[in-house]
């Protein structure tokens, strides 16, 4: 089956600039998350999603990050304006939701502001 | 609040040998899954071996066994017969049976020489 499809892979941009990330979960799978991961270290859990709600957001910086899942499939991370603290990687996952099966993660978009 | 420590920043080994990746956990909640991931310098984070805290045997993957002592909070990950490809970052991670989110421990670099 294919795995979590993340898009871009890299992203270069000016600080004060817009940028979206899109993800596509696992087929069937009706719990996304978006994780932040900063260099050496650990993601960390900005926003879960069960089919199209936002059922986590506690982590998310509200005031310049934004997320949707429309019709509980795709779902698009946006920040904006970008400052020079978000360079890092962006990291979605999908799982079922389930028991404890594991959450399984795409290869990540890399964000660096100039 | 869950607290996951990885306390070997980076670790060497020969090719063919046997490594020990420790992790440490705190948690309150009496029922909780314990994951290992692989996170290779391409960036995608790989799921490699599940430990329930309610198990009463270790886990064990192929070559990935978890030495799971549950009195001490400790899961630590033990990687048989290493190989080249198996050079990566390697991350601890932990969720509680009423939280989806998992916390992730700070990782472990390692490097196999041939």
């Amino acid at each position: 089956e294919a795995g979590v499809v993340q898009s871009p892979r890299y992203k270069i941009i000016e600080k004060k600039q817009p940028v979206a990330f899109w993800c596509n979960p696992i087929s069937g799978h009706n719990t996304l998350y978006w994780y932040l991961q900063n260099l050496g270290q650990g993601p960390e859990l900005l926003i879960r999603y069960e089919n199209e709600e936002a059922v986590d957001d506690s982590q998310l910086p509200k005031d310049r990050f934004s997320a949707e899942r429309l019709k509980g499939v795709d779902s698009t991370l946006k920040i904006q304006p970008a400052e020079l603290g978000d360079s890092a990687v962006y990291l979605c996952a999908s799982s079922l939701g389930q028991g404890w099966e594991p959450q399984h993660f795409g290869d990540g978009t890399r964000l660096s502001i100039l | 609040a869950q607290k996951i420590t990885q306390t070997q920043p980076g670790m060497f080994v020969q090719e063919k040998e046997a490594v020990t990746l420790d992790c440490t956990y705190d948690t309150s909640d009496p029922s909780y899954g314990l994951f290992w991931y692989k996170q290779p310098s391409s960036g995608e984070m790989i799921f490699l071996i599940y430990q329930g805290s309610y198990d009463q045997q270790n886990a064990t993957e192929g070559r990935y066994s978890l030495n799971f002592q549950k009195a001490r909070k400790s899961a630590n990950l033990v990687i048989s017969a290493s190989q080249l490809g198996d050079s990566a970052m390697y991350f601890c991670a932990m969720r509680s049976s009423n939280d989806y989110k998992l916390s992730f421990g700070a990782g472990t670099t390692v490097t196999v020489r041939a």
